[in-house]
């Protein structure tokens, strides 16, 4: 398996720009999450989801913030419009949807809104 | 809530020698999990290693051990005979027996010296 796969890998984007950051999860994982992280609040959970539904969004910033979960294998995070203070590496994990063993990471995007 | 506290935020040791990362948490929930993940300097988030609190044994793998004092609500990480590619981020996280939801500490950058 290819692991959790985030593109893009690096995003610089100017403010007030529409910024989309792209997720596919492990096939067979019904449950994903998205992370940010930053060096003065570390990780923070934004939003998961299980079978495609958002569960628990609690922790989007902003309603600049969105997230989609189309299908098992596609899931998007929306800042619309981007501020330099969501420059921050944003992870999207998954694991199956009963799990006391974690979480499988992508390897994260690392957004610069200038 | 749950709440996971890492002291340290750095840390540095000679190559081959033993580190130890701590770890405390807090949670009035009497089953969960507690892990240790590793951030190398490539950003993505690996799993080290799981402890099951109902299990009073020490979880070990290869040269990673911990050392989980559940009363005292402890759970530190050591390293033997560090290496150059054990020089990364490590983070403790809980996670709540039914529940979704892994809460990360702060981290520890770990830095290992030749």
């Amino acid at each position: 398996d290819a692991g959790v796969i985030q593109s893009p890998r690096h995003e610089v984007t100017e403010m007030g720009q529409e910024v989309t950051l792209r997720c596919k999860p492990i096939s067979g994982h019904n449950s994903l999450f998205w992370y940010r992280q930053t060096m003065m609040r570390g990780l923070e959970l934004l939003i998961y989801f299980n079978n495609n539904v958002p569960i628990d969004d609690s922790g989007m910033p902003e309603d600049r913030f969105s997230a989609k979960m189309p299908n098992a294998s596609f899931s998007t995070l929306k800042i619309q419009p981007s501020e330099p203070r969501d420059s921050a590496v944003y992870f999207c994990a998954s694991s199956p949807r009963r799990t006391n063993y974690g979480y499988t990471f992508g390897s994260g995007t690392r957004l610069t809104v200038v | 809530a749950q709440t996971v506290t890492q002291s340290q935020p750095e840390m540095s040791v000679q190559e081959a020698e033993t580190v130890t990362l701590s770890c405390t948490y807090d949670t009035s929930e009497n089953n969960y999990y507690l892990f240790w993940y590793k951030q190398p300097p490539s950003r993505q988030m690996i799993l080290v290693i799981r402890q099951e609190a109902y299990k009073q044994q020490n979880a070990t793998e290869n040269r990673f051990s911990v050392n989980f004092q559940k009363a005292a609500k402890s759970f530190s990480l050591k390293i033997s005979d560090s290496q150059l590619g054990d020089t990364a981020m490590y983070f403790c996280a809980l996670l709540i027996q039914g529940a979704q939801k892994l809460v990360f500490g702060q981290g520890t950058r770990l830095t290992i010296n030749p």
